[in-house]
Formats: C-alpha cells, sequence, structure tokens
C-alpha cells in the first residue's frame, strides 16, 4: 500500500521561529510538492520538486524554502514563522499525473 | 481568478437525496480529476475523466466530462453519511503538476 506520511499532524510554533515539516514517501516517486490549504482557496502550491537536490517555485513561494536530499523526503522550511502562514500543509508525490497526498499538517503560527 | 470554479461552495443535505456539484472553466483541458479529502486526512483521487462527454461510475458516484473538455459534475445518488467531505476537481498544468479548485465541503445528515 503507497504511503506519503508527514512528520506532524498539529504544530503550534510561535512568530519568528524556524520551521521544518518533513514528508517521505516510500514509492520511489521522482516528484513531490507542498501545497498549502486555506478555506475557500483550494489547494495552492508551494514548491516542487522532480528530482533530488532539484526544486522549482510553485505559486506560493515566499516565505518558504525547501530541501531534497534524499528521494524520499521533501522538507518544507518557514525561516522566519508569521501569523499568516497558519493553514493546512499537505505533501503529495506522484510518477505521473495521480497525486498521493500525506495526510496533513496544520500548523498554528501565534 | 481562479481556473476552476466548483459548486456550490457548500452543500448540506439528509441521507437519501440525490446531489449534483460542479467544477467549471473557460478553458480546456486533456483531462480532469475528482478527490475526495476527509475531515483529517489528505485528498484521495476519484477517477479521472479524459474524453469529452466521458461519464465514469463508482458506486453511487457519476462523474461526467463536459463535451468540450472545459466542465464536469459529480452526481452522487442516495447519499450516506460516509460520503461527507471536500470535493476538489484538479487539472494538468505543465508536466506532473496540478491545479486545483477551491472545492464543494459535502456533509451529508443522518
Amino acid at each position: 500500500d503507497v504511503k506519503v506520511t508527514q512528520s506532524s499532524r498539529y504544530l503550534v510554533k510561535r512568530t519568528g521561529e524556524k520551521v521544518f515539516l518533513e514528508c517521505v514517501q516510500d514509492m520511489d516517486h521522482e516528484n513531490m510538492f507542498w501545497y498549502r490549504q486555506d478555506p475557500g482557496l483550494g489547494l495552492r502550491l508551494i514548491y516542487f520538486s522532480y528530482d533530488v537536490k532539484m526544486k522549482e517555485k510553485g505559486d506560493i513561494p515566499e516565505g518558504y524554502s525547501v530541501s531534497r536530499e534524499k528521494k524520499e523526503r521533501f522538507s518544507l522550511i518557514l525561516e522566519s514563522a508569521s501569523t499568516n502562514q497558519t493553514s493546512m500543509y499537505l505533501c503529495a508525490s506522484t510518477t505521473g499525473v495521480w497525486q498521493y497526498f500525506g495526510p496533513g499538517t496544520r500548523l498554528t503560527v501565534t | 481568478t481562479q481556473l476552476l470554479e466548483q459548486s456550490p461552495q457548500f452543500l448540506s443535505i439528509q441521507e437519501g437525496e440525490n446531489l449534483t456539484v460542479y467544477c467549471n472553466s473557460s478553458s480546456v483541458f486533456s483531462s480532469l480529476q475528482w478527490y475526495r479529502q476527509e475531515p483529517g486526512e489528505g485528498p484521495v483521487l476519484l477517477v479521472t475523466v479524459v474524453t469529452g462527454g466521458e461519464v465514469k461510475k463508482l458506486k453511487r458516484l457519476t462523474f461526467q466530462f463536459g463535451d468540450a473538455r472545459k466542465d464536469s459534475s459529480l452526481h452522487i445518488t442516495a447519499a450516506q453519511p460516509g460520503d461527507t467531505g471536500l470535493y476538489l476537481c484538479a487539472v494538468p498544468r505543465g508536466a506532473q503538476k496540478l491545479v486545483f479548485g477551491q472545492g464543494t465541503r459535502l456533509t451529508i445528515n443522518p
């Protein structure tokens, strides 16, 4: 059974903290994605990676960076968390157009 | 302006009723996907439609791709509480990437 796991289901951080969100997939997929999901806005792409050490900005990359040192792991980094980054963060992976999602991390920045 | 407009944004009906939700655009797409996201989980792919006019059935769910490949509908017959969730449509954008609609939040009351 395919699996995408995210390091935390819920996270509370303070403004200005550096935040790491981890995503691991066990399907040997080349492509991995980070989205944020906000009510009424659907899923918006933050960054994606199509290979180890390769990354590309999505639609809303400001305030975020990513790291992909190993094929199975894709990390999202908030360099200095702000309250407007409070959201649900979803990781996904794919070899085609069908994307497999993790359960999400609900991040609250206070 | 959203590339994909989903309607209605919210729908609450009684168990046993039928319903239809829509995903509309002014653009033509090579394919369209429907995902369902249950509370606390990531989206899960339900179906991909590819041909204009195509109809696919998944138990009580019927998916149709518009003749012009600009829109799609999801019809649920005899809705059950287990159908509750956020229904998202998505279309391809470039290699491996998807664009999502804002979703229809469906609640089926027992």
